[in-house]
């Protein structure tokens, strides 16, 4: 069964629109975290952002915000005032402390294109 | 801080013939390695977890002879495709982790097997 669900293949945006990235997540565990990645066409991850299963915060870093939801499972992603910069591939990810060693299981991504 | 580098970027091999990737932490000391495949336009598949000095941890469906990997040192481990085929041509991607929390991923080599 898949772990991290990102139902959005692909969304296209004109710049300055801002665009939401949804990820829901399925575990048993009380304790995992959640993470968010981007992946510009040059191939390597960058790292965004962490979330541990215990910190329910909303979070704000610029442009970007994450909206943590546990009743939901879900961490859902958005990027306000999109730049041409912002198109990559997003993938949203889940860490097991307890049933998986904390292995990432990784969503399908979800490719955004920022349109000028 | 937390960088880790992979060598090659980018590699062509002939098919039946081996090809070695080296995944490094530059500036500190891994726990734990992660190798991970990527098809075009898919996500990241977890291949196999390397612990320095034992076996490598294979996921279901991958072939421990066919990807060998050594985790020689805490901040080395390699990846070697034996008898590579045109359908091993990928992305392949590690990490490196020192508290399983976080892990930091490596920039990617590309493998086409020709």
């Amino acid at each position: 069964a898949q772990k991290v669900t990102q139902a959005q293949t692909e969304i296209s945006v004109v710049e300055k629109e801002d665009v939401t990235l949804d990820c829901v997540y399925e575990t048993r565990d009380t304790t995992y975290y959640l993470f968010w990645y981007k992946q510009p066409p040059s191939g390597e991850l960058v790292f965004l952002i962490r979330r541990n299963s215990f910190d329910e915060q909303n979070e704000i870093s610029g442009r970007y915000s994450w909206n943590f939801q546990k009743s939901t499972s879900s961490f859902n992603f958005t990027i306000t005032a999109s730049q041409v910069v912002d198109s990559a591939v997003y993938f949203c990810a889940l860490s097991e402390g307890l049933s998986n060693d904390y292995k990432l299981s990784f969503g399908a991504g979800t490719t955004v294109t920022v349109r000028a | 801080g937390a960088v880790v580098s992979q060598h090659p970027s980018r590699v062509i091999c002939k098919s039946g013939t081996s090809v070695k990737i080296e995944c490094r932490s530059l500036d500190f000391q891994a726990t734990t390695m992660f190798w991970y495949r990527q098809f075009p336009k898919q996500s990241l598949m977890l291949m196999a977890t390397s612990n320095e000095g034992s076996k490598a941890t294979y996921e279901q469906g991958v072939e421990k002879d066919k990807f060998l990997i050594n985790h020689a040192s805490l901040t080395l481990s390699t990846l070697t495709v034996t008898s590579a085929h045109p359908e091993d041509s990928s992305f392949y991607i590690c990490s490196a982790t020192v508290d399983s929390y976080e892990q930091y991923f490596g920039p990617g080599t590309r493998l086409t097997v020709t």
